[in-house]
């Protein structure tokens, strides 16, 4: 079972546009939700992360919103370029006293058309 | 700095071989942890350590074996392998901060495939 839910599977997208990728998750306990960019061969490397006292953080053409209410949150990536395609990947983290550990969403492949 | 570092990039056995993939980071990190992804499963937690000499169990730890001699080094063993372990394995590191939290930093992968 898994603890977060990532939607859409895979997302195609005219360049210029905009791709929104959304999350949802169960656990209240999650107080931590970055989300992680993964190019073909490579690692996933951290892209942007929010803490649920806030309602949204923007980082250059990348946007988190979070809605505390619904256990979701989502990924708005502004005037989509080609080398934004990529795998993505939301997850979600309690509060580590020793390690923090994260759950994982199940990845959105992003392909940005020229 | 290297960052983390995951040796061999490729690997396949046949099904009850033993093999031990290798992770090393050069930033002095605290934590480390094993990742497996498998297509539609996003990253799953295989096992973790806060230090040399302390490892933990993950999401997924059966099969696998882990131990941490060193700050640098995390080894990650598989005794007995069967085909259910075909995955893409990540490692990470990150710093310990009490009550904060880490941007993990991932290896660049081991694909393995069990025959």
């Amino acid at each position: 079972q898994q603890q977060v839910k990532q939607s859409p599977q895979s997302l195609i997208v005219q360049k210029g546009g905009i791709s929104i990728i959304n999350c949802a998750y169960e656990n209240t306990a999650f107080d931590y939700f970055p989300w992680y960019q993964q190019f073909p061969g490579k690692g996933p490397a951290l892209l942007i992360a929010i803490r649920p006292d806030v309602s949204e953080k923007k980082e250059g053409r990348f946007t988190i919103s979070f809605n505390k209410s619904a256990k979701q949150f989502s990924l708005h990536i502004m005037d989509s370029q080609p080398g934004d395609s990529a795998t993505y990947f939301c997850a979600a983290s309690i509060t580590p006293y020793n390690f923090n550990k994260f759950y994982f969403g199940s990845g959105t492949k992003l392909n940005v058309k020229p | 700095n290297a960052g983390v570092t995951q040796t061999p990039k490729f690997q396949v056995l046949k099904t009850g071989q033993s093999m031990t993939l290798q992770c090393a980071q050069d930033m002095n990190h605290e934590y480390m942890s094993w990742y497996r992804q498998d297509p539609g499963m996003g990253l799953r937690l295989i096992h973790y350590s806060v230090g040399a000499g302390i490892t933990d169990q993950g999401e997924v730890p059966n099969g696998y074996n882990v131990s941490r001699s060193t700050t640098e080094d995390f080894p990650l063993r598989l005794l007995s392998a069967a085909p259910s372990q075909t995955s893409v394995y990540f490692c990470a590191s990150s710093y310990r901060r009490t009550g904060a939290y880490n941007e993990q930093f991932f290896g660049p992968g081991t694909r393995l495939t069990v025959l």
